[in-house]
């Protein structure tokens, strides 16, 4: 079982180019996330979808955007990287449907910006 | 504004005894805890969850206690194996939302 795929596992870029962050999960979850983690810090939620369509911010939201491509894959961009957005991402997917029902996660996107 | 705290950053215990991890959270309209465990490298595992109407969740070596009052819960692994080393998360949900708020993590290391 896949779970929770995130592509690429790692990626440098320069300040200012743009880049654009996959997930896709496979186990028919309505709800999508989006979170980062610096050191020291737990995750912090940038955006989310709870279902096909839609798409809310999060606690972080700035400098960055969305897509919910489908039930399946929901995408993450950075229009103009800033070093600020260095950091380690992660995708994550639930079935909200369930009270409670916990978030499964991918094993995260590390991303430097020089 | 931290909502979920995780006051220890790191804790070492002897294989076989008991670790304790603890969280403590501000907002009383939380109503689901998780606790994530995390190896380097890798996502956030699910390990156990509460609900704010129970007060303790068992699940194998894994217990979870909530105190609503003192807005605190521990996560209790009895006994402790090598292969428990991982940053573990507390994280919250509010009724009605799907977002996670996540603790800053406790590194635990259990001593062969």
């Amino acid at each position: 079982n896949a779970g929770v795929t995130q592509t690429p596992k790692f990626q440098v870029l320069k300040t200012g180019q743009s880049m654009t962050l996959q997930c896709a999960q496979d186990m028919n979850h309505n709800s999508m996330y989006w979170y980062r983690q610096d050191p020291g810090m737990g995750l912090r939620l940038i955006y989310y979808s709870a279902s096909e369509g839609t798409t809310d911010k999060g606690e972080v939201p700035n400098g960055y955007n969305v897509s919910r491509l489908n039930k399946r894959e929901f995408s993450l961009r950075l229009e103009s990287a800033a070093p600020s957005q260095t950091s380690v991402y992660f995708c994550a997917s639930s079935d909200f449907s369930t009270a409670g029902s916990p978030q499964h996660f991918g094993d995260g996107t590390r991303l430097s910006i020089l | 504004d931290q909502q979920v705290k995780q006051n220890s950053p790191s804790l070492s215990v002897q294989e076989g005894r008991i670790s304790i991890l603890n969280c403590d959270y501000t907002n009383s309209m939380f109503d689901y805890f998780l606790w994530y465990k995390k190896y380097p490298a890798e996502g956030p595992t699910f390990l156990i969850s509460i609900s704010s109407i129970k007060d303790k969740n068992e699940d194998g070596r894994f217990t979870v206690f909530l105190n609503k009052s003192a807005k605190h819960l521990s996560l209790h692994i009895v006994p402790s194996q090598p292969g428990d080393s991982a940053v573990y998360f507390c994280a919250a949900s509010e009724r009605g939302r799907r977002a996670l708020t996540f603790g800053s993590g406790t590194r635990l290391q259990v001593q062969p």
